[in-house]
């Protein structure tokens, strides 16, 4: 079945424990992308990649890390999380940057 | 701000009626999305229309988009329980280095049985 994953799907953490969210998609897609989603604010996008090796920050990229070694994965790493990146966060991927095909989310809470 | 702005920020119709979104913008665009979201979950695309079309149909989903007025509607005609959610407009902005899908905030459709 064609589809996004993300791992984990809740995390509670502390304050300044480094923290990764996997994101993998089985779709052969060479657009990949993190969004967070919060009340009121909508979805606002934190970095995207056009292929392996290629990342561009979006909206809201400080205090987020990600890599993308292989074309299937894009992790999200926290250094240092902190309470303001308390939000649902969605990994998406896509075959030409046109239609994106959402992961189910991660809730991310930090304390 | 460059994100599409949807209007109403919240709809209530009963089972049966229409339902009209709007979505308005300030920025050029190669294309618009719309995109449905139950509640807490990914978001499932529906419809995309580029900049040179002005109107799509997709089953009960008809999507219009007016460049010169910057903004587009999505209907959703004779609506069901099932498609309460919320409803996003996405901006697609490429070109260059851009590769940007710029989301509004959504409109919350309630459909009563």
């Amino acid at each position: 079945e064609a589809q996004v994953t993300q791992n984990p799907r809740y995390l509670i953490t502390v304050t300044g424990k480094k923290l990764t969210v996997t994101c993998s998609q089985n779709m052969n897609h060479e657009y990949m992308s993190w969004y967070r989603q919060d009340p009121g604010l909508g979805l606002r996008q934190i970095y995207y990649s056009m292929n392996v090796e290629v990342t561009d920050k979006g909206d809201v990229p400080e205090g987020y890390k990600v890599s993308r070694k292989e074309k299937r994965n894009f992790p999200l790493i926290l250094e240092s999380p902190s309470p303001n990146q308390t939000s649902l966060y969605f990994c998406a991927s896509s075959p030409s940057m046109n239609t994106q095909y959402f992961g189910p989310g991660t809730r991310l809470t930090v304390l | 701000s460059q994100q599409g702005e949807e209007d109403p920020q919240a709809l209530s119709i009963q089972e049966g009626e229409n339902a009209t979104m709007n979505c308005s913008y300030k920025t050029s665009i190669n294309n618009l999305q719309w995109y449905r979201q139950n509640s807490g979950r990914g978001l499932v695309h529906l419809i995309l229309i580029r900049s040179n079309e002005r109107e799509k149909h997709s089953g009960r989903l008809r999507v219009t988009l007016d460049t010169s007025k910057k903004s587009s509607s999505l209907l959703i005609t004779a609506s069901r329980a099932a498609d309460t959610a919320s409803y996003f407009c996405a901006l697609g902005k490429y070109g260059g280095s851009q590769g940007n899908l710029i989301f509004g905030k959504g409109t919350k459709l309630s459909v009563k049985p």
